[in-house]
């Protein structure tokens, strides 16, 4: 099982609301990735936890928070976005170094 | 910083016609090599990898790509292309850590 899973898959929020996206997997990995994508472009890395710490922020605005509650989930928090950030917003996992296997992506649209 | 090239960014072909994507990569140390493709309104699938070993690997879908460590590439190849086949095909390299560096995407138009 290759497994990666996103909910929701549309999402609409204003400007002023709270809102998180999930992303599951139960393939054992302990690399979990948040990658954010706008359209007809390539995914870009946002965020990278590693055995449930987080180990790489590419310097993501602070109005994204991720989380990782244990080593199946990994949440990220949105908080007074902007309509720039409206985007697909992938979640992957790997074994460390290995492949990396994507979810659907969650489709953002922020009003 | 590493980062990842690739040249053609829309190629239109007919059914049957062979596909080269090229793919450029800038690191000097050991890479990883992957080939993504993202099928209209579907998630990033894995088309395949390379890590070591024989420099021309096999994907799904009758793809496979070669890797040429002298030129820094890792072309996409398939002999015969299917109107199924539209899709953004992209490149990436992982060199040492878990973060993976795309290229720019190409996408790929078959018609029938």
């Amino acid at each position: 099982d290759t497994e990666v899973t996103q909910t929701p898959k549309h999402l609409v929020m204003g400007m002023t609301n709270k809102k998180s996206l999930k992303c599951e997997q139960h393939m054992g990995h302990r690399a979990m990735y948040w990658y954010k994508q706008k359209a007809k472009k390539p995914p870009e890395l946002m965020f990278v936890y590693s055995y449930e710490k987080l180990s790489i922020n590419e310097s993501v605005p602070s109005r994204f928070s991720p989380e990782c509650p244990n080593s199946s989930l990994l949440n990220l928090h949105l908080h007074a976005l902007q309509p720039e950030d409206s985007a697909l917003y992938l979640c992957a996992s790997s074994h460390l170094t290995d492949t990396q296997y994507f979810g659907p992506g969650t489709r953002l649209t922020v009003l | 910083a590493q980062s990842v090239s690739q040249h053609n960014h829309h190629v239109i072909l007919s059914e049957a016609a062979s596909l080269e994507l090229g793919c450029n990569y800038s690191y000097g140390g050991t890479v990883n090599l992957f080939w993504y493709v993202q099928y209209p309104g579907q998630h990033l699938q894995l088309l395949l990898k390379y890590f070591s070993g024989d420099p021309l690997v096999k994907g799904i879908k009758g793809f496979e790509a070669e890797f040429i460590k002298s030129k820094f590439s890792f072309n996409l190849r398939k002999p015969s292309v299917q109107w199924s086949d539209t899709a953004e095909y992209f490149c990436a390299v992982n060199p040492s850590g878990r973060a993976l560096t795309f290229g720019s995407g190409t996408r790929l138009q078959v018609q029938p």
